[in-house]
């Protein structure tokens, strides 16, 4: 059975650069995309992005210039950077394994919290 | 990329059925046979309910359903339930290969 276990640092100061790993236990990696996805407290899900083992990519277009998302095949994980973080930034962070456009596998989430 | 568009809240009684909008266009719900669906709820992670419009992964009860009508897709629940009370999210592939997420809707069990 595969699960993700995530991880980072939860408290940033603005301008600050967001970074969160997830690491994969059972199961191929090789065959899937990884992909990352936020919710403010409070509000609705947005997709962030997506990786394949290969290194292909797929970004929101919203975040796509600050966005860095990353693989290590060695050790089944992928990583998440955000930079130049701010307030709107505050969010729970979840990856998740992508199966023909859907999210089949989620992590437990990481709260990540952007203040001064 | 714009949201996808949900109605904020539902409700029903247990055992009637309702019904979950979600509308996009033909650049993603409408051009592509990639619409899934997700239960959350509160402080839990997401879980699909439904993939690829209309099939239910294992495990998940038959009193979930969807559907797909040009650029509208819809998530039926049958036979309400206390536990389907919860925050369901659509989402849809995109031409940009991208994802799409709904706005939420929050299901409330009278």
């Amino acid at each position: 059975q595969v699960q993700l276990q995530q991880w980072g640092a939860g408290l940033l100061k603005p301008s600050e650069t967001l970074s969160l790993t997830c690491a994969v236990y059972g199961g191929s990696f090789s065959d899937y995309y990884w992909g990352w996805i936020r919710q403010p407290p409070g509000k609705g899900l947005e997709w962030i992005g997506e990786i394949n083992h290969s290194g292909s990519t797929n970004y929101n277009p919203s975040l796509k210039s600050r966005v860095t998302i990353s693989v290590d095949t060695s050790k089944n994980q992928f990583s998440l950077k955000l930079s130049s973080v701010t307030a709107a930034d505050t969010a729970v962070y979840y990856c998740a394994r992508a199966i023909l456009y859907h999210l089949d596998v989620w992590g437990k989430g990481t709260t990540v919290t952007v203040s001064s | 990329q714009s949201a996808l568009t949900q109605p904020a809240s539902v409700s029903g009684s247990p055992g009637q059925s309702i019904t979950i909008s979600c509308t996009g266009t033909s650049s993603d719900v409408g051009g592509y046979n990639y619409v899934s669906w997700y239960q959350q709820h509160p402080g839990k992670a997401p879980k699909v309910m439904i993939y690829d419009v209309s099939n239910r992964p294992s495990g998940v009860s038959n009193r979930f359903s969807g559907s797909k009508s040009g650029n509208t897709a819809s998530l039926t629940i049958s036979g309400l339930q206390a536990e389907d009370e919860a925050d369901y999210y659509c989402t849809s592939y995109t031409s940009s290969s991208t994802l799409v997420f709904g706005g939420g809707t929050k299901l409330t069990v009278l």
